[in-house]
């Protein structure tokens, strides 16, 4: 049963525009959620994370917001840039297993110039 | 930053012979790192958490026998795919905590190995 959804396959941007990316999840367990970004032939690298006890979290150009009572996330990347196309995950995790990710399906997203 | 190397990121093996897969943290120790399996198209999928010195915690529907995870260094997880067959071709990523204060929730993960099983 999948517990972390990214229900949009692929995004197209245009460079400079902000680009929404959103993850759905089931689980109310979840105590904490990940970003992650992943280029063909490599592993996913970290981009920002959120403590179910935040609703925002920024870090330069990406911030993810967190509502809880919509079990729903969201990555923004503003403005986006060529070298941002890449597939994103979405992933959560809870404390008394810290480490055990789910993970959603990624969303690649494409920044055109 | 921490970096974790996979090897081989890519094997092409028979169907019957079994595949070794290597997990090394190389600029710092990892008690516990995890296995994931992703199908394509598809999310990452953890198939379990190895835990140094001792044996490694499957999930739900992981055969443990099928998949043999041998943690015997600080540095150093494998996984084993034995017999495998075609339906055991997938990307397997590991990944592992670094242990750094800024990134205690935070994993890195290797570039993954590609298996294929003719």
């Amino acid at each position: 049963d999948q517990q972390v959804k990214q229900n949009s396959p692929s995004l197209s941007v245009q460079e400079g525009r902000i680009s929404i990316l959103n993850c759905d999840y089931t689980n109310s367990m979840f105590d904490y959620f990940l970003w992650y970004k992943k280029y063909p032939a490599e592993g996913p690298t970290f981009l920002i994370s959120i403590s179910s006890i935040k609703d925002k979290n920024e870090d330069g150009r990406f911030t993810v917001f967190l509502n809880k009572s919509a079990k729903h996330l969201s990555l923004h990347i503003v403005p986006s840039q060529p070298g941002d196309s890449a597939v994103y995950f979405c992933a959560a995790g809870s404390a008394d297993s810290w480490g055990k990710l789910q993970f959603g399906a990624g969303t690649q997203v494409v920044v055109t110039p | 930053g921490a970096v974790v190397s996979q090897h081989p990121s890519w094997v092409i093996c028979k169907s019957g012979t079994s595949v070794k897969i290597e997990c090394r943290s190389l600029d710092f120790q990892a008690t516990t790192m995890f296995w994931y399996r992703q199908f394509p198209k598809q999310s990452l999928m953890l198939m379990a958490t190895s835990n140094e010195g001792s044996k490694a915690t499957y999930e739900q529907g992981v055969e443990k026998d099928k998949f043999l995870i041998n943690h015997a260094s600080l540095t150093l997880s494998t996984l084993t795919v034995t017999s495998a067959h075609p339906e055991d071709s997938s990307f397997y990523i590991c990944s592992a905590r670094s242990g750094f204060p800024s990134g205690a929730n935070v994993l890195t993960f290797g570039a993954g190995s590609r298996l294929t099983v003719l």
